[in-house]
């Protein structure tokens, strides 16, 4: 099926590092999102990005819609060991949401 | 408020059996979405809903029932459970672009 290209697969980082992650397409969507998921529970929704440009944080979340509407950034300032998860974007347009391969995160104290 | 309600959590069934997925949401969103999660696989879309009575397939739609009489409900039927549907189901709501997931059901199929 089709999925977005997200990267990186995986990363260690120590406690303190920001952290970076990204999703790339060939079609182009009217909104971004970005979910992080937890061991036994369902994805929570943690930005969503409605215009090309737009950059909007929450909390120390940071993501990028980008320009060509094709891609979309999250950054994550100062992690802590809490973040640890896998990190989903999604692209949406009508009815239609693709989700990323998913970016599993490791904080090491 | 809880949202999306899916239930039950855990079910192991055997090959063969009818069993059916709840989901409930406390809104009146009109989009909702059965996704199912596989390793290597990520999230695929069995079936989506964009209001009540109206219904239509998703990427995996085969062996899989819906239905959506109100617009709170969207039970999702396997009529004939099969080994290969052994995962974790989401359903998930949409409002205005975002979309909402609920805890999930693990699903054994033995």
């Amino acid at each position: 099926g089709q999925q977005l290209n997200q990267s990186p697969q995986s990363m260690f980082i120590q406690e303190g590092e920001d952290v970076s992650m990204n999703c790339t397409s060939s079609s182009i969507f009217n909104t971004w999102l970005w979910y992080k998921q937890d061991p036994g529970e369902g994805p929570v929704l943690l930005i969503a990005l409605y215009k090309a440009g737009e950059l909007t944080s929450n909390g120390r979340l940071t993501a990028q819609f980008g320009i060509t509407r094709k891609d979309s950034f999250l950054n994550i300032s100062a992690s802590i060991p809490s973040d640890v998860g896998i990190y989903f974007c999604a692209g949406q347009w009508t009815y239609k949401y693709i989700f990323g391969t998913g970016t599993r995160l490791k904080v090491l104290a | 408020d809880a949202g999306i309600t899916q239930s039950p959590r855990y079910k192991i069934t055997e090959t063969g059996r009818q069993v059916t997925l709840m989901c409930h949401q406390t809104w009146s969103h009109s989009y909702m979405f059965w996704y199912r999660q596989d390793l290597g696989h990520g999230l695929r879309l069995i079936y989506y809903s964009a209001a009540a009575d109206i219904t239509d397939k998703g990427e995996v739609p085969d062996g899989y029932v819906v239905s959506r009489s109100k617009t709170e409900n969207f039970p999702l039927t396997l009529e004939s459970a099969t080994r290969s549907q052994t995962s974790v189901y989401f359903c998930a709501v949409g409002s205005d672009g975002e979309a909402f997931f609920g805890q999930g059901t693990r699903l054994t199929v033995v």
